[in-house]
């Protein structure tokens, strides 16, 4: 079954400090997503993406985030100055279309800033 | 903006049914969906309304009341496996936003 493929599992790095987290999402699939989860709490949404731009973003994703889909395959998600708040498991998600369809999750990127 | 409830914990036996209620308040709204995740893993995908009605798929079901802005969750014939948390998410164009999720915990 096609899956959703994220690098590194988990990561360690000191406040400010960038890190680049890497998926590729499922080889038919056009639209993008990254999600966080806060130890203990809610899947938030980041940022969707299609067509080679953002569809929307949310409060959480500020001037530290950006997003990029360098090749046809790889969706990456940066954080340019890490906070010890950024401290998160980080979910990649892509689908076929946007709206009411089904996202297919990526195991995650654990990410802890010291 | 979104908005979803959810109650933060059930405990039910094995074998028995369990009812997980979600209501909602969205904007752009075109879809509810049902996730499970399990501690420490990603959420996979359950079952989604669109519109209202019952989906039944397997031992899951789930309801959708677009007027009501409500939706459950059934689970029947519990297995230990099923201890998880639930995620409610309500669908808009140009993503899933989710509820903080139900623990489910079984018990033999």
């Amino acid at each position: 079954e096609p899956e959703v493929t994220q690098t590194p599992s988990h990561q360690v790095t000191q406040m400010g400090q960038e890190v680049i987290l890497r998926c590729v999402p499922i080889s038919n699939h056009l639209y993008f997503y990254w999600y966080r989860q806060i130890l203990g709490q809610k899947v938030e949404f980041l940022v969707s993406f299609y067509n080679n731009e953002i569809s929307e973003k949310s409060e959480i994703f500020d001037d530290q985030f950006s997003v990029e889909r360098p090749d046809g395959s790889n969706f990456t998600l940066k954080i340019r100055s890490t906070k010890l708040e950024d401290s998160a498991m980080y979910f990649c998600a892509s689908t076929t279309d946007s709206g009411a369809n089904v996202l297919t999750f990526g195991a995650g990127s654990r990410l802890t800033v010291l | 903006g979104q908005n979803i409830d959810q109650p933060t914990e059930m405990t039910a036996t094995e074998g028995a049914i369990v009812q997980i209620n979600c209501t909602y308040q969205t904007s752009g709204f075109n879809g509810l969906f049902w996730y499970q995740q399990h501690a420490g893993e990603a959420p996979t995908f359950l079952s989604y309304n669109v519109l209202d009605g019952l989906e039944e798929k397997g031992r899951f079901s789930s309801f959708l009341s677009r007027s009501k802005g409500y939706s459950y969750l059934l689970l029947k014939e519990l297995q230990m496996k099923d201890s998880a948390s639930y995620l409610c998410a309500a669908g808009d164009d140009y993503k899933l936003s989710f509820g903080a999720g139900t623990t489910v915990t079984v018990r033999a």
